[in-house]
C-alpha cells in the first residue's frame, strides 16, 4: 500500500536554531511531493512542492526541503526557527501523471509533527 | 495565491440538525473539490472526492446519505450533515483543486462542527 510516514509525532527546537521534519514515503513511480502547515483550528497552508529539477526546493517563510530520490524522503527545513514557526506540518504525496477525477488522484498524507519553537 | 473559502467556520447545535457547509474557490475553477474530516491530534481523513456536475466519490465507511455532497458549480461545493448527532462533532476541512495533478490542492479554513 502507498504511504506516507513522518517518524516525528514531535519536534522540539529552540529559537535561532535549525530545524529538519522527516518525510519518507511509498509511492510508486516519480510522485509529486507537497509540504502543509496548519495552525490551531485552521485549514492546511501550502508551503512547497517538488515537481521536477533541482533537489533542493525553497519555498514560503523560509522553508526549503531536500528531495532524496534513493531515500524516497522529503524532509522538511529551516536555517533559524522561529517561535512562531511552532504549527503542525504534513507532509502529501500524490502519484504522478494522475488527474483528479476520483479519489485515486488525491493527496496521501503522513499522520503531521507538531512542530514546537520555545524562545 | 489560490483562495479557498469555507463556511461557517464554527457550528454549535443541537442532536438532529442538519448542517450545511460551504466551500468556494474564489479566484480559480475547482474542477475538483475534496471534503476532509479531522480528528484531534490526528491526520487528515478523506471522506470524499466531488466533480463538478457529477456524483461525489465518498471514501469506504463514509455514509453518503449522512454526508450529503454537491458540486454544483466550478466555484462551490456543499457539504451537508444530516441529523446530526454528537458523534460527528469534529472538524471538517474542504480543498478544491483546478484540476492539474503537479498542482497543490488549497484548503478552506475548516469548520468546527459541535453537536450538543
Amino acid at each position: 500500500a502507498q504511504s506516507v510516514a513522518q517518524p516525528e509525532d514531535q519536534v522540539n527546537v529552540a529559537e535561532g536554531n535549525p530545524l529538519t521534519v522527516k518525510c519518507t514515503y511509498s509511492v510508486s513511480g516519480n510522485p509529486y511531493l507537497f509540504w502543509y502547515v496548519q495552525y490551531p483550528n485552521r485549514g492546511l497552508q501550502f508551503l512547497l512542492k517538488y515537481i521536477t529539477g533541482d533537489n533542493l526546493v525553497k519555498g514560503s517563510y523560509g522553508f526549503e526541503a531536500e528531495f532524496n530520490k534513493s531515500q524516497t524522503s522529503f524532509h522538511l527545513k529551516k536555517p533559524s526557527a522561529l517561535v512562531s514557526d511552532s504549527a503542525l506540518y504534513f507532509c502529501a504525496v500524490r502519484p504522478r501523471f494522475m488527474n483528479y477525477g476520483g479519489s485515486q488522484g488525491n493527496l496521501i498524507f503522513g499522520k503531521g509533527t507538531k512542530l514546537s519553537v520555545k524562545p | 495565491g489560490a483562495v479557498v473559502s469555507q463556511h461557517p467556520s464554527r457550528v454549535i447545535c443541537k442532536s438532529g440538525t442538519s448542517v450545511k457547509i460551504e466551500c468556494r474557490s474564489l479566484d480559480f475553477q475547482a474542477t475538483t473539490m475534496f471534503w476532509y474530516r479531522q480528528f484531534p491530534k490526528k491526520s487528515l481523513m478523506l471522506m470524499a472526492t466531488s466533480n463538478e456536475g457529477s456524483k461525489a466519490t465518498y471514501e469506504q465507511g463514509v455514509e453518503k446519505d449522512k454526508f450529503l455532497i454537491n458540486h454544483a458549480s466550478l466555484t462551490l461545493s456543499t457539504l451537508t450533515v444530516t441529523s446530526a448527532h454528537p458523534e460527528d462533532s469534529s472538524f471538517y476541512i474542504c480543498s478544491a483543486s483546478g484540476g492539474r495533478s503537479n498542482q497543490p490542492q488549497h484548503f478552506g479554513d475548516g469548520t468546527r462542527l459541535s453537536i450538543l
